[in-house]
């Protein structure tokens, strides 16, 4: 068990809806990481927050937004669903931000997302 | 072009067998960190090891090791003793040490099949 832990584990929804996921990263964590899992495209970085700030973003889609609350948990919107955005997303955690080059990132279990 | 490269798409082992998982990387960063992630048919993402950029030793985890060759770039993954449980998806990963982007990028991944 990471002790990252993400809700729901599967997620069903049509095309055009909007859906959230939630992320708890492990105790301690400030750093919080989501990437989305695809058969084509891999594994794909879409944002990080650090201690609520966002810190870093990659090929996250506009359609997308994500946020960290004072809690430290996070939650990522997708919103105008396509049938393409169906994928696994994955929230991460990690113990330090800066100076931690060997610190892992610590993944959750992950949100299958289906889009119809 | 691909920061992380795994060339193999698939590798079968017989159990009890060592086995080599090829991973090279692209970075003109001086410091940067090596990850390596086992992704069993379950889902769960699965640290396994990490080597550092300035680390004059090959990182070792039980059964798991790293052959880390600088000047060729390349971060191959050694499962001595391969068992039934390590079939799985492998990823290899690294973390660029400039700027504030602690993400990883991760490489395509190999499945790795282990045969009784």
């Amino acid at each position: 068990d990471s002790g990252v832990t993400q809700t729901p584990k599967h997620l069903i929804t049509a095309t055009g809806q909007r859906v959230t996921l939630r992320c708890s990263p492990r105790s301690g964590d400030l750093s919080v990481y989501w990437y989305q899992q695809s058969l084509d495209q891999g594994l794909q970085f879409l944002i990080q927050y650090y201690n609520g700030e966002e810190r870093a973003k990659g090929n996250i889609l506009e359609r997308f937004s994500a946020q960290q609350f004072p809690d430290l948990h996070s939650e990522l919107n997708l919103s105008s669903l396509e049938l393409g955005d169906s994928a696994l997303y994955f929230c991460a955690s990690s113990a330090v931000q800066t100076g931690g080059l060997n610190s892992p990132l610590h993944f959750g279990n992950g949100t299958r997302l289906t889009v119809t | 072009a691909q920061k992380i490269t795994q060339t193999q798409p698939g590798m079968f082992v017989q159990e009890k067998e060592a086995v080599t998982l090829d991973c090279t990387y692209d970075t003109s960063d001086p410091s940067y960190g090596l990850f390596w992630y086992k992704q069993p048919s379950s889902g769960e993402m699965i640290f396994l090891i990490y080597q550092g950029s300035y680390d004059q030793q090959n990182a070792t985890e039980g059964r798991y090791s790293l052959n880390f060759q600088k000047a060729r770039k390349s971060a191959n993954l050694v499962i001595s003793a391969s068992q039934l449980g390590d079939s799985a998806m492998y990823f290899c990963a690294m973390r660029e040490g400039g700027g504030s982007n602690y993400k990883l990028t991760f490489g395509k991944g190999t499945l790795l099949t282990v045969n009784p």
